[in-house]
């Protein structure tokens, strides 16, 4: 069984522009979440999504969105970019709601 | 109060030792617990999950539940330099409505041959 695929898995943006960071979920998930992880620091949760709807958000601005798909494929899009915007992003998919999440390769974004 | 505590270490356990982490947290319905290790530069991956109190164990990982007195902790027997790494405690909280996963910021233990 394929694990939760992310892509790019780098990526270099300049400050103002936007990013599109996508996710595939494990084949029958259908729960995706988003996590930022800076160095040091923990996970920061930013949204999750099951079934198409967003069932939580984290304490990010605006420019942080994201959206899940019909086939569970997420993507979340980071626009205005910011230097602390560098940061890992890990996309965690779970069968169900309140299960396992399993986690992605991550996404490592620098924006210069 | 944080509603996953763990502490940050680093903790430093000789090879061949117990090693022993622990994690608190703040909502007495929480239902499930989860233990995650992080290499440094990779993303997390699953060690175990527990919903029961008591022991749960897996290979030389003991995950134990105490619900009453609410912390969750793993037990990594038989030590290795292959565990060092950062391990992070995960419970669903009830919160805004929903259960959400809420996420320690984990403990870096390192495994001095």
């Amino acid at each position: 069984k394929a694990g939760v695929t992310q892509t790019p898995r780098y990526l270099i943006k300049t400050r103002g522009q936007q990013v599109t960071l996508s996710c595939s979920p494990i084949s029958g998930h259908r729960s995706v979440s988003w996590y930022q992880q800076t160095p040091g620091q923990g996970l920061q949760f930013l949204f999750e999504y099951f079934s198409e709807t967003q069932r939580n958000k984290g304490n990010f601005p605006g420019r942080f969105s994201g959206r899940q798909f019909s086939n569970s494929r997420s993507e979340m899009n980071v626009s205005t970019l910011e230097l602390g915007d560098s940061a890992l992003y890990l996309c965690a998919s779970s069968p169900w709601v309140d299960t396992e999440a399993f986690f992605g390769q991550g996404t490592r974004l620098t924006v210069v | 109060q944080k509603e996953v505590e763990q502490n940050s270490g680093p903790l430093s356990v000789p090879e061949g030792a117990i090693a022993s982490l622990n994690c608190t947290y703040s909502d007495r319905v929480s239902q499930s617990f989860f233990w995650y290790r992080q290499y440094s530069g990779k993303s997390p991956e699953l060690i175990m999950s527990i919903y029961s109190n008591g022991d749960k164990e897996d290979g030389r990982f003991t995950a134990q539940l105490n619900k009453a007195s609410q912390y969750v902790s793993l037990l990594i027997r038989d030590s290795q330099p292959s565990d060092s790494a950062t391990y992070l405690c995960a419970v669903n909280v009830y919160k805004d409505s929903n259960y959400q996963l809420i996420w320690g910021a984990g403990t870096k233990l390192i495994i001095k041959p």
